[in-house]
């Protein structure tokens, strides 16, 4: 079975820097997706990121970008220039390309210094 | 952009009682729904997967009796707590999957359960 491991339970940064959230995951399958997910206070969860694993390209969306190194199974979040609300929990997410189902990590809770 | 909501926001109900949670996708089609709970400062555990028309398919450990799940239509996903104890008290959230490609899940707002 497919597993996402977050390897860092909390994070802080300060305003207007950049911070770096780790996600690895484990799967023997070759086409996949992957997703950054991002569950204010509100606990409405938000889609920050995806990236399809046949793309080498690393997704970015404004402020966030992605490193996708596929052969060590490693998927991480930069957030740049680093806002107030961007203070989040923030899960990392994998599903197959021919699934249905989200498999979540255990989130990173990323607290931003003003 | 897709837009799921879900009805009530927050609900307390005394044990014993049964309570239904509502989950709607506003804007677009849905033939599959997703139902997560989730504890304080933890990921969301699927419960479920729900497709329209047909039964539930239940994650290993989710009680079907205790938590059914109807998709009566593309639109609208329901999860009734039957039996509701005080155990049951969590955060849930449904998920809806589009039809166009790539295929996304949109969550809703969640809904808090309070069992008394």
């Amino acid at each position: 079975a497919q597993t996402v491991t977050q390897s860092q339970p909390e994070m802080s940064v300060q305003e207007a820097e950049t911070v770096t959230l780790s996600c690895t995951y484990d799967t023997s399958e070759s086409d996949y997706y992957l997703f950054w997910y991002k569950q204010p206070p509100s606990r409405q969860m938000i889609l920050v990121i995806r990236q399809e694993a046949y793309k080498q390209q690393n997704a970015t969306e404004n402020r966030f970008s992605v490193n996708f190194q596929k052969a060590a199974k490693s998927f991480s979040l930069k957030i740049s220039d680093s806002q107030l609300g961007d203070a989040a929990m923030y899960f990392c997410a994998y599903r197959d390309q021919g699934a249905q189902k989200l498999v979540f990590g255990q989130g990173t809770r990323l607290t931003i210094n003003p | 952009g897709a837009v799921v909501s879900q009805h009530p926001s927050w609900v307390i109900c005394k044990s014993g009682t049964s309570v239904k949670i509502e989950c709607r996708s506003l804007d677009f089609q849905a033939t599959t729904m997703f139902w997560y709970r989730q504890f304080p400062k933890q990921s969301l555990m699927l419960m479920a997967t729900s497709n329209e028309g047909s039964k539930a398919t239940y994650e290993q450990g989710v009680e079907k009796d205790k938590f059914l799940i109807n998709h009566a239509s593309l639109t609208l996903s329901t999860l009734t707590v039957t039996s509701a104890h005080p155990e049951d008290s969590s955060f849930y959230i449904c998920s809806a999957r589009d039809l166009t490609p790539p295929p996304e899940q949109y969550f809703g707002p969640g809904t808090r359960l309070t069992v008394t």
